[in-house]
This record gives C-alpha cells, structure tokens and sequence, in this order.
C-alpha cells in the first residue's frame, strides 16, 4: 500500500514552454503533498506543501507563479514549470501525507528528471 | 529549527562488512526521525523509522536504527552489505509543521 505515482518519469522541453508533471496518490487519500526539487549530488529541497483544496504553501525563495501547484483533489497533484529555462532543469520528487496515518510520514513518488533545453 | 547532520559524504565499504552511517538531529522535543535510501534516478524509498517505544528500530533490507536521545543520534546500520547497498541514504527529521528536514545524504559505494 501507500503508493505514489509521478508522470512523466522524465521530459525534454525547449525553454520558454511550460511543462506539468502530475503526482497520484494510488491507494489512500492524501490530505497533503509535497513537492521537492533535486540537484545532482544533493539533497532533496522542499518547494512548496499543498493541502487539497486550498493554496500551496511555498517554501522561501522559490517563485511561486514560476512553479504552479494545484491540488484540486485527496489523489492528485500538479505541478507546473511555466517558462521553463534551462536552470528548472533539475529531478522533481513529490511525496504525500495520508491524513489518516502517522502525521509525519510521507510516501515518496519515484521522481520527474526535467531537462530543459 | 529543527536540523539532520549526516557528517559523512561518502563511505565506501567492502560487500560482506558491516556498515554504519551516521545521524544527528536537532529538535526540541521527541522527534519522528527517518531513514531513507535513493537509488540513482530513482525516488525515495522508506528504510526505518521511529516514532517512540523501543529505541533499536528494524528496518527492510536487514536495515536497523538506534535512537539515542542523550547523543541526539539515529544511526543506521547494517551487518552484511550486499553489492545492492550502493545508493544515497538520507536522514530525515518530522518538523512542527509536518514537514521532514533532510539531511546532506551519504553515498555508498560497495566493492567487490
């Protein structure tokens, strides 16, 4: 159980487009996801919490109308790149609270590898 | 604030020896501390965890963690590395806002 699902698993888009990459919740509802940006080698960095149908909360020094997220259901996630430049290329990894569960567990999802070109 | 150090970058083990990375954490009351592991390429995968109760934690893949408030340490061992180990291993501490601090990570490296 507690499966999360990222799509695409990786995409190549030219700059100036926007790219979204969705994060489901398989098997259990979450109240709450969240959404991290990982450069080679290093750590994941929180960008923004979501909690279904209410804004996202985004973490300090990450633009918020750069980086678009909805959750506009217990199952799904988005996040969007908008104008994209070749510095957004990075792995995007979600994970998702179960609101029923251990407050602080999170389920990973397998990661989103971005390269904008 | 809450804060993981994982003082070690890079260990390299031999397959077959044992293993052990090291966790600091920083938190004002009981903390919910994690381990995780990351292959390459690859998301994050639960190794341990530990919420309260007894402070030797059981882990998959042959994983255990030890809590130990007086050292506020939760390091991760392993008796036997298998060639499979290789990854990054994070560890992670639950924040008052439901949100985990990751540590810098340590990558092992398995020889033969």
């Amino acid at each position: 159980g507690a499966v999360v699902s990222q799509h695409p698993s990786w995409v190549i888009c030219k700059s100036g487009t926007s790219v979204k990459i969705e994060c489901r919740s398989l098997d259990f509802q979450a109240t709450t996801m969240f959404w991290y940006r990982q450069f080679p080698k290093q750590s994941l960095m929180l960008m923004a919490t979501s909690n279904e149908g209410s804004k996202a909360t985004y973490e300090q020094g990450v633009e918020k109308d750069k980086f678009l997220i909805n959750h506009a259901s217990l199952t799904l996630s988005t996040l969007t790149v908008t104008s994209a430049h070749p510095e957004d290329s990075s792995f995007y990894i979600c994970s998702a609270r179960d609101g029923t569960g251990v407050i602080y567990e999170q389920y990973f999802g397998p990661g989103t590898r971005l390269t904008v070109t | 604030a809450q804060s993981v150090t994982q003082p070690d970058i890079h260990i390299t083990v031999s397959e077959g020896a044992s293993l052990e990375l090291r966790c600091n954490y920083s938190y004002g009351a009981t903390p919910y501390l994690f381990w995780y592991v990351q292959s390459p390429g690859q998301g994050l995968q639960l190794l341990l965890k530990y919420f309260s109760g007894d402070t030797l934690v059981q882990g998959i893949k042959g994983f255990e963690a030890e809590f130990k408030r007086s050292q506020s340490s939760f390091n991760l061992r392993k008796p036997s590395v298998h060639w499979s180990d290789a990854a990054e291993y994070f560890c992670a501490v639950g924040t008052n806002d439901y949100k985990l601090s990751f540590g810098a990570g340590t990558t092992v490296t398995v020889r033969a």
